[in-house]
Order: C-alpha cells, then sequence, then structure tokens
C-alpha cells in the first residue's frame, strides 16, 4: 500500500507572504492531483501531473511533480486569506483506478 | 451542468443501526468511488463501481456495500453501525476511459454521526 506524506500538516501565515507544501512517498505515480477542501466540503480538484518534471500554474499557485514521479510540491505567491483550507494530495500508482490520499496540510492565512 | 450530489448532508445514527447514503455523478460520468474522511485526515477510499459492479475495494469490512444504478447513481450502506463510522463520507464521479489520467469530482458530503 503506498503512502503520502504531506508536510507541514498545520501552516499559519499571514497574507502577502509565500509558501510551500510538500508530498512524498517512496512509490512511484501514474498521476498526481492536488485537491483543496474548505469545512464541510468536498475536496476541489486544481490540478493533476502526469510526467515526471512537469510543472503547472493555477495564478498564484505553481505545482511541480518530481522527476521520479515520487513526489510533487504546492507553492503559492503572496498568500491570500481566500486561500485558506486544506490542500490535500493525491495520487495513483500503476493499473490502480482509485486515489491514495495524504493526510493533508492545514492552511490558515491570516489578514 | 450538475457536478456530483449527494444526500442526505448530514445525518445522525445510534450504534447498531444501518445507513444508506445516496450520489449522482456528474452528468457523462460513468463511475463512482465512495471515500470515508475522518477528521482531521484525508479520504480513505472505499469502493469504486463502474457498469452497476463493484471493481475495486479498499480496506474496509464487509459492512460496508454499495450499489450502482442504471442511471449511474450510486448508495453506500453501512450496517451494525460502530462509533468510529463517524466521519465525513463522499462520492467522486469520473469517466472510466479516461480513469488512469482523469479527474475525479467530488461531491460536498454527507456527514454521519453515530451515538
Amino acid at each position: 500500500t503506498q503512502l503520502l506524506e504531506q508536510s507541514p500538516q498545520f501552516l499559519s501565515i499571514q497574507e502577502g507572504e509565500n509558501l510551500t507544501v510538500y508530498c512524498n512517498s517512496s512509490s512511484v505515480f501514474s498521476s498526481l492531483q492536488w485537491y483543496r477542501q474548505e469545512p464541510g466540503e468536498g475536496p476541489v480538484l486544481l490540478v493533476t501531473v502526469v510526467t515526471g518534471g512537469e510543472v503547472k500554474k493555477l495564478k498564484r499557485l505553481t505545482f511541480q511533480f518530481g522527476d521520479a514521479r515520487k513526489d510533487s510540491s504546492l507553492h503559492i505567491t503572496a498568500a491570500q486569506p481566500g486561500d485558506t483550507g486544506l490542500y490535500l494530495c493525491a495520487a495513483r500508482s500503476g493499473s490502480a483506478r482509485q486515489l491514495t490520499f495524504g493526510s493533508g496540510t492545514q492552511l490558515t492565512v491570516l489578514p | 451542468d450538475a457536478g456530483v450530489t449527494q444526500s442526505p448532508t448530514h445525518l445522525i445514527k445510534t450504534r447498531g443501526q444501518q445507513v444508506t447514503l445516496r450520489c449522482s455523478p456528474k452528468s457523462g460520468h460513468d463511475t463512482v468511488s465512495w471515500y470515508q474522511q475522518a477528521l482531521g485526515q484525508g479520504p480513505q477510499f472505499i469502493f469504486q463501481y463502474y457498469e452497476e459492479e463493484e471493481r475495486q475495494r479498499g480496506n474496509f469490512p464487509d459492512r460496508f456495500s454499495g450499489h450502482q444504478f442504471p442511471n449511474y447513481s450510486s448508495e453506500l450502506n453501512v450496517n451494525a453501525l460502530l462509533l468510529g463510522d463517524s466521519a465525513l463520507y463522499l462520492c467522486a464521479s469520473s469517466l472510466r476511459i479516461r480513469d488512469r489520467g482523469s479527474e475525479q469530482y467530488f461531491g460536498p458530503g454527507t456527514r454521519l454521526t453515530v451515538t
């Protein structure tokens, strides 16, 4: 069973600061996704990465997939209070169709 | 274009009871997956349904069962409820043919509390 480790578990920063969240595993992924979840709601997909070394940008969010497809990072520039939420990475390995989730990073951006 | 919908939004049950949760997938999607999310944790995969059959299953006991209907909607049933079954139950839909690289879209979840 692949295990996805996310760090940090909790992060509280001031508006305007930059931050990076990490997702690591000893397994190779066929694809990896990042989600954001707000209290009482389901996860909302932010991005999917499938190619080693891939970098995707979504406004102030930059997602990177490791060359060996075992790790990923999410970097937020100039964080805003609206970025507050639980950030989850989720991955598939091999022929698996289900997603395996990390335990999440709870981000709080203070105004 | 309706997204994934789930009902009910909240549910309170007593230990030993049975519960049924419902999910309608996003329009055009044919595969439904169910996840359990305990407070402060990431979602855990329960099982996935496609063509009205359970195709994959996570590490959950037989008390957890499901069904998919011809219109692709799905139900999750949990028997003999335990306190530890209290969680947010999430339904996600996807398109099977693109499943390996495609995204799963999640519903808002059903918050189940077992007392």
